[in-house]
């Protein structure tokens, strides 16, 4: 599994948009970018998924250049409530490759503190 | 509709004791992983299975078995509790639909806070 590099911590205020930076160099031709979000005391929960270029849900984007060598999570006009830890995680389900099973690998996250 | 779900939510033990903690999910996964939060610190991935019946080791083993007798149920024991194995377990499944062609993610359940003393 690809290691990620992503800051320990940002600091923004209510209603900006925040981009949170993951480098990950050694990314594998199969491997998808993935991003959770861990609130204290609950376990991370999902928030994107890409492969290239530009991904858009209801809650954030993601942005992956060309190389896929880093990728960029956009949460547009952050609440207090966005408050939380950030992990970049990148991997391939090796079910889809004929292989075993995974497990991701979490860094420590960026810690996003959301101030008024 | 549950998602995955961890009991105990708390626990204390006392050094050598023994427990076993319990992850259900009710989404049909094939795939469930127990992993360990200390404080100020990622997640690190302990065990996991692919499907009933099977196990397989992960990044820190070590003081840990497991068990997945129904596809709906991922057992963590400690045979002998020791202070280090004090943090948060995370339980996590996600689904082996391997028709689709990127990754599943994982759905995770809210933690047992286990102290060893």
């Amino acid at each position: 599994l690809a290691k990620t590099t992503q800051p320990i911590s940002m600091d923004s205020y209510e209603g900006q948009e925040v981009n949170i930076t993951c480098s990950h160099n050694n990314i594998a031709t199969n491997d998808y970018i993935t991003w959770y979000q861990q609130f204290p005391s609950q376990g991370p929960r999902f928030i994107i998924q890409g492969y290239k270029t530009k991904v858009t849900n209801e809650v954030a984007s993601l942005f992956i250049p060309a190389d896929r060598k880093s990728s960029t999570l956009s949460l547009p006009r952050v609440s207090l409530s966005d408050t939380a830890v950030y992990y970049c995680l990148v991997g391939v389900s090796t079910i889809t490759s004929g292989g075993g099973a995974d497990g991701l690998t979490f860094g420590k996250g960026t810690h996003l503190i959301i101030q008024p | 509709n549950a998602g995955v779900t961890q009991t105990p939510k708390f626990r204390v033990l006392k050094t050598g004791q023994s427990m076993t903690l319990l992850c259900a999910q009710d989404m049909n996964h094939e795939y469930m992983y127990w992993y360990r939060q200390d404080p100020g610190m990622g997640l690190r991935l302990i065990h996991y299975s692919v499907g009933e019946g099977t196990t397989a080791k992960g990044e820190v083993p070590d003081g840990y078995n497991v068990s997945r007798l129904k596809k709906q149920n991922f057992l963590l024991g400690l045979e002998s509790a020791a202070p280090s194995q004090t943090s948060v377990y995370f339980c996590a499944s996600r689904s082996d639909r391997a028709a689709i062609r990127r990754d599943q993610p994982q759905h995770f359940g809210d933690g047992t806070r286990l102290s060893i003393l």
